[in-house]
């Protein structure tokens, strides 16, 4: 059974630079049928799709975003990263990893891990 | 970005009701549509993809459908369990766009 788990600082101050990263467990991060992908959702808010990456390293981000992000993977430890810089108060959300299964075309998030809070305060 | 307009924002229903959600894309997105179920503290979980395939596993009261540009998720018999927030995903253009999501509570 395919698992992912975040982990990170759960409070991070304003203009540093939020890190988390996820470990997936119970297969392998280099498998070709996958992208591997981060999303949130602030406090009362709806899901918001952060970006992926592929196991060639190619990456897709949020144009939202993009000028602050980094997603980076480590096929070694079988986990894969998100740096985002600069954070506001904006940013705090809970922070989702998940799989994206890729197949003719079609993305579909089959497998999430249960998502980690990170508060952007002074 | 396509925009993904999701309705209803909430609804109440009991146990036994059949209920549709649906969302509008702002541009054509193919059938490249997905659907999760949300529970507090949780991590969401696929129901549909491809706008009509029922993950693996899961219960048959769980059905999708629509292409283009209008998508619907039904439950036919809402259960106990199924009390939670749904969201819709579009994976045909990026940034994918998820709806605002849907809070399914009980009558």
């Amino acid at each position: 059974q395919v698992q992912l788990q975040e982990s990170g600082p759960g409070l991070v101050k304003p203009s540093q630079t939020l890190s988390l990263t996820c470990t997936v467990s119970g297969g392998s991060i280099n498998s070709g049928t996958y992208y591997w992908t981060w999303i949130r959702q602030p406090a009362g808010k709806g899901l918001e799709w952060i970006g992926r990456i592929y196991t060639s390293g190619t990456t897709n981000y949020n144009p939202s975003l993009k000028s602050r992000l980094t997603i980076s993977l480590d096929t070694s430890k079988n986990q894969f990263s998100l740096r985002l810089t600069s954070v506001t108060a904006a940013d705090t959300a809970v922070y989702y990893c998940a799989r994206d299964y890729y197949k003719h075309g079609e993305f579909r998030l089959d497998y999430w891990g249960q998502g980690t809070l990170v508060a952007v305060s002074s | 970005d396509i925009e993904m307009t999701q309705s209803p924002s909430s609804l109440s229903a009991s146990v036994g009701d059949r209920i549709t959600i649906t969302c509008r894309a702002s541009q054509s997105i193919r059938t490249y549509l997905s659907w999760y179920q949300h529970k507090p503290g949780k991590a969401p979980k696929l129901l549909i993809y491809a706008a009509s395939s029922l993950q693996s596993g899961l219960p048959s009261r769980f059905s999708g459908s629509g292409s283009g540009t209008d998508f619907t998720l039904t439950i036919s018999s809402v259960q106990p369990e199924d009390f939670a927030t749904y969201y819709c995903l579009q994976s045909y253009g990026t940034p994918e766009t998820f709806g605002q999501g849907t809070k399914v509570e009980i009558k």
